[in-house]
């Protein structure tokens, strides 16, 4: 598709629940990330991935977080055991393969994530 | 790794020039310096991005200080769609990849 598409719109979970949000990036494009927006609008890089291999994830709570991007799957963000702290607009991004970091990324709407 | 500087908010009168201003003083020499907004309830949205010399395009256009420490994204006529949270971003490259690196953005305020 033409757009990032990312699932569900809202995420309400209990502290302790696992959360599991979904994004399909853009057909053709190589590049995946993901970002935390919490209230301040400062966005908080997670973890990037190149096709299906994780680029760089060094923003990424390890022990808590995972995420996936396999061939002909949605990519994936897991949150096992959710913390108040949690709560966010998490954002997926797809950027086209370069050979330098000229390429825009191309945002889908979001997920909301609420901790209660 | 290198961060952007920006003012928390501007505010501008509708159908004036409006000229949004970001520092990255840590800038590396291939780092590409982009813009996105991000309108309420919205994914932030592409605007301009350049590496050294100044850039136009339908919706902007972008003014690199010669020593690539600051920018500043202009909007010739701003509208009241224009008011969003602007982000001044770098785009690095790392690795054989490349990541971006937010920073806290400028809310612009378009008054009627």
């Amino acid at each position: 598709g033409e757009e990032v598409a990312q699932t569900p719109k809202h995420l309400v979970r209990g502290e302790g629940q696992k959360a599991k949000l979904y994004c399909a990036p853009i057909k053709g494009h190589s590049y995946v990330f993901w970002y935390q927006q919490v209230l301040k609008n400062e966005f908080k890089f997670l973890i990037s991935f190149q096709n299906e291999n994780v680029f760089d994830e060094t923003g990424m709570p390890k022990e808590r977080f995972s995420a996936k991007c396999l061939p002909n799957s949605p990519c994936s963000l897991e949150i096992q055991a959710t913390k108040l702290e949690d709560s966010a607009v998490y954002f997926c991004a797809s950027s086209p393969l370069g050979t330098d970091s000229s390429y825009e990324q191309y945002f889908g709407p979001g997920t909301r994530l609420t901790v209660t | 790794d290198a961060k952007t500087t920006q003012p928390n908010s501007m505010e501008s009168n509708e159908e004036e020039p409006v000229h949004l201003p970001c520092n990255h003083s840590t800038i590396s020499g291939t780092d590409y310096i982009h813009w996105y907004r991000q309108l309420p309830s919205q994914g932030p949205e592409y605007v301009i991005h350049g590496l050294t010399s100044n850039v136009n395009n339908r919706m902007a256009s972008l003014a690199i200080a010669e020593d690539r420490k600051s920018s500043t994204l202009i909007l010739h006529r701003a509208t009241l769609r224009d008011a969003a949270v602007y982000y001044c971003i770098l785009s690095a490259q790392r690795g054989g990849g490349f990541k971006t690196i937010f920073g806290a953005g400028t809310r612009l305020f378009v008054k009627a």
